[in-house]
C-alpha cells in the first residue's frame, strides 16, 4: 500500500525554538505540500515541491523554510517556532501532472509553548 | 487565486438520512473537484472527485454535482451510516498540466455527525 509518512505524531516545543518536521513517501512521486490545518480555516497550503531541490510558496509561507534533497523526502522548517505555529500539518504526495488527488500522511500535531 | 467557500460548517442527521455539503469556488480555470473525509487522528482521504467536463458522479452511496456556470459544487451522502461522522473538505485547482503542479485548495471543512 502507498503511503505518506510523518515522523512525529505529537510534537511539543519551546518558544523560538529551530522545529522540523519530515515526511516520506515511497510512491516516487515528484509533487509534495506541506498543509497547516486549522479549525474553521481548513487546510492552508504552505510550501509545496516539484521535483529535487525545487521549491514554491503556498499562501501562508510566513515563518516557515522548506528542504527537499531527495525525492521522497519533504522537510518542514520552522525556524523560529512561535505559539501561533501550534497547529496540525499535514503532508501530501502527487505524481507530476496529476490526474488524482493527493495521498495524505497522518498529520503531526505540533504545540508550541 | 483560487478561493473556496464551504458550508455548513457543521451538520447532524439521523442514521439513514441524506446529508448535502456545498461549495462555491472563484477561478472560473478550475477544473477538477475532489472531496476528502478525514476520521479522527487520521489525514484526508480522497472519497470521490469529478472533472469540469462532468455534471455528475456517483459511487454508490454518494454522488458529487458540479453546475460550472455558477461555480458551485456538491456532494450527497445518501442511507448515512455513524461510520460517515468525519470532517469532509472539498477543493479545487486547475489539475490538468500546466504549472499548477496539483495545487489545491480547500474549503474550511464540514462536520459531518450521524446519530444511530
Amino acid at each position: 500500500d502507498v503511503k505518506v509518512t510523518q515522523s512525529s505524531r505529537y510534537l511539543v516545543k519551546r518558544t523560538g525554538e529551530k522545529v522540523f518536521l519530515e515526511c516520506v513517501q515511497d510512491m516516487d512521486h515528484e509533487n509534495m505540500f506541506w498543509y497547516r490545518q486549522d479549525p474553521g480555516l481548513g487546510l492552508r497550503l504552505i510550501y509545496f515541491s516539484y521535483d529535487v531541490k525545487m521549491k514554491e510558496k503556498g499562501d501562508i509561507p510566513e515563518g516557515y523554510s522548506v528542504s527537499r534533497e531527495k525525492k521522497e523526502r519533504f522537510s518542514l522548517i520552522l525556524e523560529s517556532a512561535s505559539t501561533n505555529q501550534t497547529s496540525m500539518y499535514l503532508c501530501a504526495s502527487t505524481p507530476p501532472r496529476s490526474t488524482g488527488g493527493y495521498t495524505f500522511g497522518s498529520g503531526t500535531r505540533l504545540t508550541v509553548v | 487565486g483560487e478561493n473556496v467557500e464551504q458550508h455548513p460548517s457543521t451538520l447532524s442527521v439521523q442514521e439513514g438520512d441524506s446529508a448535502v455539503i456545498k461549495c462555491t469556488y472563484s477561478d472560473s480555470a478550475s477544473n477538477y473537484f475532489p472531496w476528502y473525509k478525514q476520521e479522527l487522528g487520521k489525514g484526508p482521504q480522497l472519497i470521490i472527485d469529478i472533472r469540469s467536463n462532468v455534471g455528475e458522479k456517483k459511487d454508490q452511496r454518494i454522488a458529487v454535482t458540479l453546475n460550472k456556470t455558477a461555480k458551485h459544487f456538491s456532494l450527497h451522502i445518501t442511507e448515512t451510516q455513524p461510520e460517515d461522522s468525519a470532517v469532509y473538505f472539498c477543493a479545487a485547482s486547475r489539475n490538468a498540466g500546466g504549472t499548477s503542479y496539483g495545487k489545491l485548495t480547500f474549503g474550511q471543512g464540514t462536520i459531518l455527525t450521524v446519530h444511530p
